[in-house]
């Protein structure tokens, strides 16, 4: 079985600041995790995904996510926050079939000028 | 690409009331998902199509819940009888299976409120 836990639901960082949300999966397969954005009243959009290879993903508006086997976990950062970063995130693995995505409780970002 | 489209974006509706969602993917996907999210939740998968076929369920469908997809474009998610703790978002999202079928497109969803 499948699952992710996103670690805080709300996380507050200033403008310009590192950003750290935190995700740890659990998988019986070698899992496709993704990380996705929802701004306010908008559909979920993809920041970045793991699949296989290289362990460091980069995606959209400056984002990355490391991949830790080690550690299950597959942590989102961004080196400076910017206002625009202002959402809510949700972590995501698929299922082993490919066909269901299950995703964490989601985490909020702040950010304060 | 035109996106994914959903409609209505709201839904008000009396507990005991049919109500019925639409979604229309982006054309070429021949993948479409059903999902619903309540406040505080990640979304949860409801359903899943390839083409015209309904291939897996998941047991929060009950059978007061009924989704299709009958020539392979639209959808449409029924609901019957509806009751208080249906309210929530219902989101539609498509992909291609194959290639980026990874990838799914979120609609803006429906937001239900069952009074």
């Amino acid at each position: 079985a499948q699952s992710v836990t996103q670690l805080g639901s709300h996380v507050s960082v200033s403008e310009g600041a590192l950003v750290l949300l935190r995700c740890n999966y659990s998988s019986s397969v070698p899992p496709y995790l993704f990380w996705y954005v929802q701004y306010p009243n908008q559909g979920l959009q993809l920041l970045l995904k793991y699949t296989t290879g290289a362990t460091l993903v980069k995606g959209i508006n400056g984002f990355e996510a490391e991949f830790k086997k080690s550690e299950t976990s597959f942590h989102l950062t961004k080196p400076s926050a910017h206002m625009s970063d202002a959402a809510e995130y949700f972590c995501a693995v698929s299922s082993d079939t490919g066909n269901q995505f299950y995703f964490g409780t989601g985490t909020s970002l702040t950010v304060i000028p | 690409d035109t996106g994914v489209s959903q409609d209505p974006r709201h839904k008000i509706t009396k507990r005991g009331q049919n109500v019925t969602f639409r979604c229309d993917p982006i054309s070429e996907h021949n993948r479409l998902y059903w999902y619903r999210q309540t406040l505080g939740q990640g979304p949860e998968f409801l359903t899943y199509f390839q083409n015209e076929a309904q291939l897996e369920k998941s047991r929060l469908l009950s059978d007061r819940f009924s989704a299709e997809r009958p020539k392979g474009s639209f959808s449409t998610l029924e609901i019957q009888r509806t009751e208080q703790g249906d309210s929530a978002m219902y989101l539609c999202a498509s992909s291609i299976s194959g290639g980026l079928r990874e990838k799914l497109f979120f609609g803006s969803g429906t937001q239900l409120s069952v009074l």
